[in-house]
């Protein structure tokens, strides 16, 4: 079975902390990618970070950054100095065929 | 912002009614996979379309179809319509041959069933 668990439905931080959301997965896949992806009020979904599961060396993106572990199939996003505007439900997510599998979210607040 | 669009961001339809949303997929996309996203649950897969046909398909009904046109936009349709299919349909554009690696997003289309 292909699916992704969010166990923390809500999260919040102080600004300028730092937060990390967690995130499992299953899948049958040897070599598969991971994503975070952002929903802001907007609805638009944002590619947050991408993680190539053949790869052992974390992804980072400015602040965000994410810990791989493949073997415990668990991919969690690290978020440093958080700002107001990373106010969103944030969304894990992997690739399988042509499809993504998402998880069910993490809605996060950044407290000023 | 991305250069997909979908239209329109909201509307309401009766129970029974017939719905087609549209999506513009980025320029330089032939893929466009659509998704609804029930309130407070990630997105669900419905189907793909590259070059004007279906590419797999979740699990939804028959009653939900799509078209992909030359220009690689896309529609979704709903047919007789069910009080559950309230959601937002997201649309994301892709290019084949990367997987869908690079995949961007609309905004979605807000769409309440009564």
């Amino acid at each position: 079975a292909q699916t992704v668990t969010q166990s923390q439905p809500e999260m919040s931080v102080q600004e300028a902390e730092t937060v990390t959301l967690s995130c499992t997965y299953d899948t049958s896949e040897s070599n598969y990618y991971l994503f975070w992806y952002k929903q802001p009020p907007s609805r638009q979904m944002i590619l947050v970070i991408r993680q190539e599961a053949y790869k052992q060396q974390n992804a980072t993106e400015n602040r965000f950054s994410v810990n791989f572990q493949k073997a415990a199939k668990s991919f969690s996003l690290k978020i440093s100095d958080s700002q107001l505007g990373d106010t969103a439900m944030y969304f894990c997510a992997f690739i399988s065929g042509n499809q993504f599998y998402f998880g069910t979210g993490t809605s996060l607040t950044v407290i000023p | 912002e991305t250069g997909v669009t979908q239209s329109p961001t909201h509307l309401i339809k009766t129970r029974g009614q017939q719905v087609t949303l549209r999506c513009s997929s980025q320029s330089g996309h032939n893929t466009v996979s659509w998704y609804q996203q029930a309130l407070g649950q990630g997105p669900q897969f419905i189907f793909q379309y590259y070059r004007e046909e279906e590419n797999g398909r979740g699990n939804f009904p028959p009653r939900f179809s799509g078209l992909q046109f030359p220009n690689y936009s896309s529609e979704l349709n709903v047919n007789a319509l069910e009080l559950d299919d309230s959601a937002l349909y997201l649309c994301a554009s892709s290019l084949k041959g990367q997987g869908a690696i690079e995949a961007f997003f609309g905004q979605g289309t807000r769409l309440t069933v009564v």
